[in-house]
């Protein structure tokens, strides 16, 4: 099973800085299967990339991702206070067909 | 509009059983992969497993091998995650979670549609 570590555990940032996540896996992630999600207190998880760097439907581009065999990142240009949030990788498709997040990124007004 | 509405909380006594359902509407709901995901108070997300819509079939994350079974009424575009032998720890948010990969066309892969959550809370 392939583990992932985000790091760092909080970012604290103010709005119009630049924030940049990383998550890094425990084995390569085959064809750069890897995704990220915010979530906002109380509310389900949203898609913000897949395929490591392929943005979502109606994802601002202000959300980057980047990155492939164990080292990816997220990186969100200039923050906006909506972005304050909880991010977490996720590996999907793998030959054993298991899905495995990372243990999230809170990302904090400063 | 693609939708996934769960069912409401649940309180169960340690070694009971849950069975939480997620009701599709605004597509083809044997046309996609459905995930749950769950996330206990405070803690990150875990996903549990998937069904195949069209054919019933699943895949269980190792953790929850026979404890949890997902079943499907096609006839109502509803699913289901069932979870016996309940502990404390299972308390957690139950999330159903729809794939963006058509059942047709390959594996299943993220997860672009998500239930509002179902809290289950499991005490004695």
């Amino acid at each position: 099973e392939i583990v992932l570590t985000q790091s760092p555990a909080t970012l604290s940032l103010s709005p119009g800085e630049r924030a940049t996540l990383s998550c890094g896996a425990s084995q390569s992630v085959s064809s750069s299967y890897l995704a990220w999600y915010q979530q906002k207190p109380g509310l389900a998880p949203r898609l913000l990339i897949y395929d490591a760097s392929s943005r979502a439907t109606g994802i601002p581009d202000r959300f980057s991702g980047s990155g492939s065999g164990t080292d990816f990142t997220l990186t969100i240009s200039r923050l906006e206070p909506e972005d304050f949030a909880v991010y977490y990788c996720q590996q999907y498709g793998s030959s054993v067909l298991m899905y495995t997040f990372g243990q999230g990124t809170k990302l904090e007004i400063k | 509009q693609v939708q996934l509405v769960q069912s409401g909380a649940e309180v169960k006594k340690p070694g009971a059983s849950v069975k939480v359902s997620c009701k599709a509407s605004g597509y083809t709901f044997t046309g996609y992969y459905m995930h749950w995901v769950r996330q206990a108070p405070g803690q990150g997300l875990e996903w549990m497993g998937w069904i195949n819509p069209n054919s019933g079939g699943t895949n269980y994350a190792q953790k929850f091998q026979g404890r949890v079974t997902m079943t499907r009424d096609t006839s109502i575009s509803t699913a289901y995650m069932e979870l016996s032998r309940l502990r404390s720890d299972d308390t957690a948010v139950y999330y159903c979670a729809r794939d963006v990969t058509l059942v047709w066309f390959g594996e299943p892969g993220v997860f672009d549609y998500w239930g509002q959550g179902t809290l289950v809370t499991v005490s004695s």
